[in-house]
């Protein structure tokens, strides 16, 4: 039980092109789920939380217009990167608030953009 | 400002000794705390979590875990480590509860020798 999923995998665009990214609870709904952003051999940093039917909270420093968050339902949440630059490269892993207050985290999703 | 330190970003261990990962978080109150296993292309598995209660907590695949309230620490433990436990483990604090997006370490990269 407990499974986050992302789609897709990877994804490759081209500068100043848009990305959307999936995130699903398959097996639970999760009210709240987040989006965190991972540089490569470094930690997590959380980007923003996005609660269903309203808007998401971002983290300080992260652009809202940017980072597109919508949670339409209880199992479903998005993330577009607007007009993707290089340094918008990353690894993007969600993870779904589940039973006993515990983050079910994604398998990530590496964008690169050229 | 609130912060987790893992102060190893690289052990080695011999398959079959034990293992210690230590984590140290800076806040005042009790948060909440989790160790998290990542291997490569896979998604952050929840290896345990402390949210009270017992200090001492057991957790999947053989770990445990210990809350020093006096030492601000969440240690992680396994007795006998196996090659599959090769991994980055990340602590993770959530500070205003298990709801909130968490706060990460830096990981640290755990390699077996055979």
């Amino acid at each position: 039980g407990a499974v986050v999923s992302q789609h897709p995998s990877r994804v490759i665009c081209k500068s100043g092109t848009s990305v959307k990214i999936e995130c699903r609870s398959l097996d639970f709904q999760a009210t709240t789920m987040f989006w965190y952003r991972q540089f490569p051999k470094q930690s997590l940093m959380l980007m923003a939380t996005s609660n269903e039917g309203s808007k998401a909270t971002y983290e300080q420093g992260v652009e809202k217009d940017k980072f597109l968050i919508n949670h339409a339902s209880l199992t479903l949440s998005t993330l577009t990167v607007t007009s993707a630059h290089p340094e918008d490269s990353s690894f993007y892993i969600c993870s779904a608030l589940g039973a006993g207050e515990t983050q079910y985290f994604g398998p990530g999703t590496r964008l690169l953009v050229l | 400002a609130q912060s987790v330190t893992q102060p190893d970003i690289h052990i080695t261990v011999s398959e079959g000794a034990s293992l210690e990962l230590r984590c140290n978080y800076s806040y005042g109150a009790t948060p909440y705390l989790f160790w998290y296993v990542q291997s490569p292309g896979q998604g952050l598995q929840l290896l345990l979590k402390y949210f009270s209660g017992d200090t001492l907590v057991q957790g999947i695949k053989g770990f445990e875990a210990e809350f020093k309230r006096s030492q601000s620490s969440f240690n992680l433990r396994k007795p006998s480590v196996h090659w599959s436990d090769a991994a980055e483990y990340f602590c993770a604090v959530g500070w205003g509860g298990g709801a909130d997006g968490l706060t990460f370490g830096k990981g640290t990269h755990l390699i077996i020798q055979p």
